[in-house]
């Protein structure tokens, strides 16, 4: 358990409406991260953040926005959510690994957002 | 660009048995590799991980091998558990100071009672 929980779980939403998923960690990571996960993709990055206030656009930032006012929160915005943005979102921090303290990624439970 | 791809999207095998799951990399200058398995519903969860500096590591029923001379990677289950199925996929760090990591789409393991 990587102190991470995302919010809402499940969304379902229809074409042109904004949506905001928040990221929350407990564990005052520095560096956070939103991916989308589609059939026939792996993992795709869409921003991240290296800390407050601090981001930067991942591979598919087209149509998504984030911001980090605080260090425990990241939140990933669709400004008008279309349906090729249906998808399932995760978000993860960084944190050491077990490979001689190398860091490494740790994911939270996964958003599951439907747009209509 | 580069990206992390695995030889067999799909592996079905005895309870009891050994797994060997396995993945392909392309780049070169990659210097950390993560074995993650994602169970249905949920996030991913860490396995174990491997730096380019060794060949090999070891956690609790699991191996990693990694052949950098032909690019590859592989994870091996022992004594495989229905527990144990889920979908597996690697990744590698691309490196640079802001660690972004690119991910295989994964191998999907059933067990079989």
């Amino acid at each position: 358990d990587a102190g991470i929980t995302q919010s809402p779980r499940h969304k379902v939403t229809e074409t042109g409406t904004p949506v905001t998923l928040r990221c929350h960690q407990t564990e005052n990571h520095r560096y956070m991260y939103w991916y989308r996960q589609d059939p026939g993709h792996g993992l795709r990055l869409i921003h991240y953040s290296y800390g407050v206030k601090d981001t930067d656009k991942g591979e598919v930032s087209d149509g998504y926005s984030v911001s980090r006012s605080k260090t425990e929160d990241f939140l990933l915005t669709l400004e008008s959510a279309t349906s090729s943005q249906t998808s399932v979102y995760f978000c993860a921090i960084r944190r050491t690994g077990t490979a001689g303290g190398t860091d490494t990624q740790y994911f939270g439970p996964g958003t599951r957002l439907t747009v209509l | 660009g580069e990206s992390v791809g695995l030889h067999l999207p799909t592996l079905s095998v005895q309870e009891g048995d050994n797994s060997i799951i396995n993945c392909a990399y392309s780049n070169s200058a990659s210097d950390y590799f993560i074995w993650y398995k994602q169970e249905s519903g949920k996030g991913p969860q860490f396995i174990i991980d491997i730096r380019s500096n060794m060949d090999k590591r070891q956690g609790q029923r699991v191996t990693v091998l990694l052949n950098k001379t032909v690019k590859h990677l592989s994870l091996q289950i022992a004594a495989t558990q229905p527990g144990d199925s889920a979908v597996y996929f690697c990744a590698e760090r691309n490196g640079g100071s802001n660690y972004k990591l690119t991910f295989g789409k994964g191998t999907l393991l059933t067990v079989n009672p």
